[in-house]
């Protein structure tokens, strides 16, 4: 099965600042890859997604990055405001095998001021 | 859009009681539901895949007969918790999604106290 690994598992930055979150993904036939955010007491809310025919995509200060060929993705928040705070989940998940979503371990991000 | 209510927030309940938990797609039909299990500071962890109209899929080590889940219609899902005790405490997150190649939204979660 899918085994995704995500670092860092704490990251503190200045607001305004960037902040990247990398992940890494075992099954090559995985072809979907959400990122969630997660608030404290709240379920995850996805953010921004990519699929595997695209290499990058940015939707106002987040954008993620797709390397198939050495199965990693990446997670870019620019200009970081405290409320982005929060834990950060990348997902992957197969184009067959029930597409069921494979989690990483999650990133906790502190914008502090 | 793609909203996800569930239902309740937050639930205490002694122990031996069945406590159901209700998940809702408000704004789209959901043909997959899920439902995961998260613990502090932890992943989460999927439980069970259920599809409109027939039984779910349980992952390896979730006990079917624990942790009942229907899924009748194209909006809702509910998960039982089925004679309840204190190690069943966690917070339940169900997700939902309108077809194969769409995101999954998630619910707000449940979190169950059991005493």
């Amino acid at each position: 099965g899918e085994n995704v690994e995500q670092h860092p598992s704490t990251l503190s930055v200045q607001e305004g600042d960037s902040a990247v979150i990398k992940c890494t993904y075992s099954d090559s036939a995985s072809n979907y890859f959400p990122w969630y955010k997660q608030e404290l007491g709240k379920g995850p809310q996805l953010i921004i997604d990519i699929r595997s025919n695209v290499g990058e995509k940015k939707d106002q200060r987040i954008a993620v990055t797709l390397n198939k060929t050495a199965k990693h993705f990446s997670l870019h928040i620019t200009e970081t405001q405290p409320e982005d705070s929060a834990v950060y989940f990348c997902a992957a998940i197969q184009g067959g095998g029930g597409n069921k979503l494979t989690f990483g371990t999650g990133t906790q991000l502190k914008v502090e001021l | 859009g793609a909203v996800v209510s569930q239902h309740p927030s937050w639930v205490i309940c002694k122990s031996g009681t069945s406590v159901k938990i209700e998940c809702r797609s408000l704004d789209f039909q959901a043909t997959t539901m899920f439902w995961y299990r998260q613990f502090p500071k932890q992943s989460l962890m999927l439980m069970a895949t259920s599809n409109e109209g027939s039984k779910a899929t349980y992952e390896q080590g979730v006990e079917k007969d624990k942790f009942l889940i229907n899924h009748a219609s194209l909006t809702l899902s509910t998960l039982t918790v089925t004679s309840a005790h204190p190690e069943d405490s966690s917070f339940y997150i169900c997700s939902a999604r309108s077809a194969l190649n769409q995101p999954q939204h998630f619910g707000d979660g449940t979190r169950l106290s059991i005493l």
